[in-house]
């Protein structure tokens, strides 16, 4: 079966320090997503692209956090400076076409901000 | 707003009998689509099943079934013959308008289901 694949799994990092998290997308999709769950928020949509441009971001903390797709297997989410309350499990998505479709998520990967 | 509402944070049943997971949403769209994913306890998101709003048929697979009902703005899901591995977090989604389509999802809170051996 086709996955998504995040790294890292788990991440513990000290407040202040920058955090990469990397995810493939199944080969083919075009449509990318970054979602994050907290037991307080629930699941919430961070950022999206399409065809490695970025179409919405407004779920973003634009001061500390930013998303992009260098090329079309690799999409990135970076948060510098971290901070405690962004301990979270960050899930990426990928789609083919303009959807909605039932998108396959990745593993996440579990961020721990001490 | 778009929201969805899974009253029951959490069911536990004794493994065999049937459990139904409820899901009320809310949304100005006229045209939308719901789905279900379920988290088991290694964390991924595994997608369960798309309806759309004009569709109102009620899906089987295998042990499992959707009934949608536009007039009560619900998409309840039943698990027949539940099994231990059917125990998972189940959650519902609606798809949100926006200026680029439809693709963005509003999950509900989910609804913890543990099936008792």
């Amino acid at each position: 079966d086709a996955r998504v694949t995040q790294t890292p799994r788990h991440k513990v990092t000290e407040m202040g320090q920058e955090v990469t998290m990397r995810c493939q997308p199944i080969l083919g999709h075009n449509t990318v997503f970054w979602y994050r769950q907290t037991m307080m928020q629930g699941l919430e949509l961070l950022a999206y692209f399409r065809n490695r441009a970025p179409l919405d971001d407004s779920g973003m903390p634009k001061d500390r956090f930013s998303a992009e797709m260098p090329d079309a297997t690799l999409a990135t989410l970076k948060i510098q400076p971290s901070e405690p309350r962004d301990s979270a499990v960050y899930f990426c998505a990928s789609g083919a076409g303009t959807g909605p479709f039932g998108y396959t998520f990745g593993s996440g990967t579990r961020l721990t901000v001490v | 707003a778009q929201k969805v509402t899974q009253a029951q944070t959490e069911i536990s049943v004794v493994e065999k009998e049937d459990v139904t997971l409820d899901c009320v949403y809310e949304t100005r769209d006229t045209t939308y689509y719901l789905f279900w994913y379920k988290q088991p306890p290694s964390g991924e998101l595994v997608f369960l099943i798309r309806r759309n709003s004009f569709d109102e048929q009620n899906e089987i697979s295998g042990r499992y079934s959707w009934n949608f009902q536009k007039s009560t703005s619900s998409f309840n899901f039943t698990i027949t013959a539940s099994q231990v591995v059917d125990s998972a977090v189940y959650f519902c989604a609606l798809s949100e308008t926006s200026n680029f389509g439809n693709e963005k999802l509003t999950f509900g809170t989910g609804t913890r289901l543990t099936i008792i051996p």
